[in-house]
């Protein structure tokens, strides 16, 4: 089975801090993604990388920046967490057809 | 072009009985349509996917069906239990290099025992 782990099911951060999310997967696929999930906007995506050092920006990307250093592992990065950012996090990953697999979710809380 | 248009918002079905939910896109190139269930406090799950090809595709009580010429898909859902109460998402993409998914905004379904 496809296995997309995030590096924390919960967190709370100060306005202002650096803010480092992790999601690292096991079935060498070459696209991974972040998205933040709010009530009534559904799933938005933030950035998505389809290679090593390669990303894109999504839908929302202002206030984030990401890392893609090795294959499996992409890190979403709040470079200064602001309350509007509270929200739940989630980390796909897909190979070049099929489907994406989730991780289970973070939800940061900025206060 | 890149939107997916997801309906009805919520649905309350009846233990038993057949919940579905519709979905339509606009981007022909799409050759990819799955659809994710998520459960509270948890990440999507991928439930079923079609490709253009066929009209319809059945995994258990789950079917997808593709209407190209409309660009629809729909899902229903047979006998429908209250262990299936949960948010369903359709989506769209291309099996390509470098491309991301497109989701509709979410159908939160309610079977009633």
């Amino acid at each position: 089975d496809v296995k997309v782990t995030q590096s924390s099911r919960y967190l709370v951060k100060r306005t202002g801090e650096k803010v480092f999310l992790e999601c690292v997967q096991d079935m060498d696929h070459e696209n991974m993604f972040w998205y933040r999930q709010d009530p009534g906007l559904g799933l938005r995506l933030i950035y998505f990388s389809y290679d090593v050092k390669m990303k894109e920006k999504g839908d929302i990307p202002e206030g984030y920046s990401v890392s893609r250093e090795k294959k499996e592992r992409f890190s979403l990065i709040l470079e200064s967490a602001s309350t509007n950012q509270t929200s739940m996090y989630l980390c796909a990953s897909r190979k070049d057809r099929g489907g994406a697999f989730f991780g289970q979710g973070t939800r940061l809380t900025v206060v | 072009q890149q939107q997916v248009k997801q309906s009805p918002q919520s649905l309350i079905v009846q233990k038993g009985g057949i919940s579905i939910i519709n979905c339509a896109y606009e981007n022909t190139a799409f050759d990819y349509f799955p659809w994710y269930q998520q459960f509270p406090g948890k990440g999507p799950a991928l439930l079923i996917a079609i490709r253009p090809d066929v009209s319809e595709k059945k995994e258990g009580r789950f079917t997808i069906s593709f209407n190209k010429s409309a660009k629809q898909f729909s899902l229903h859902i047979m006998d429908s239990q209250p262990g299936d109460s949960a948010t369903y998402f359709c989506a769209a993409s291309r099996d390509n290099y470098g491309q991301n998914f497109v989701f509709g905004p979410g159908t939160r379904l309610s079977v009633l025992p």
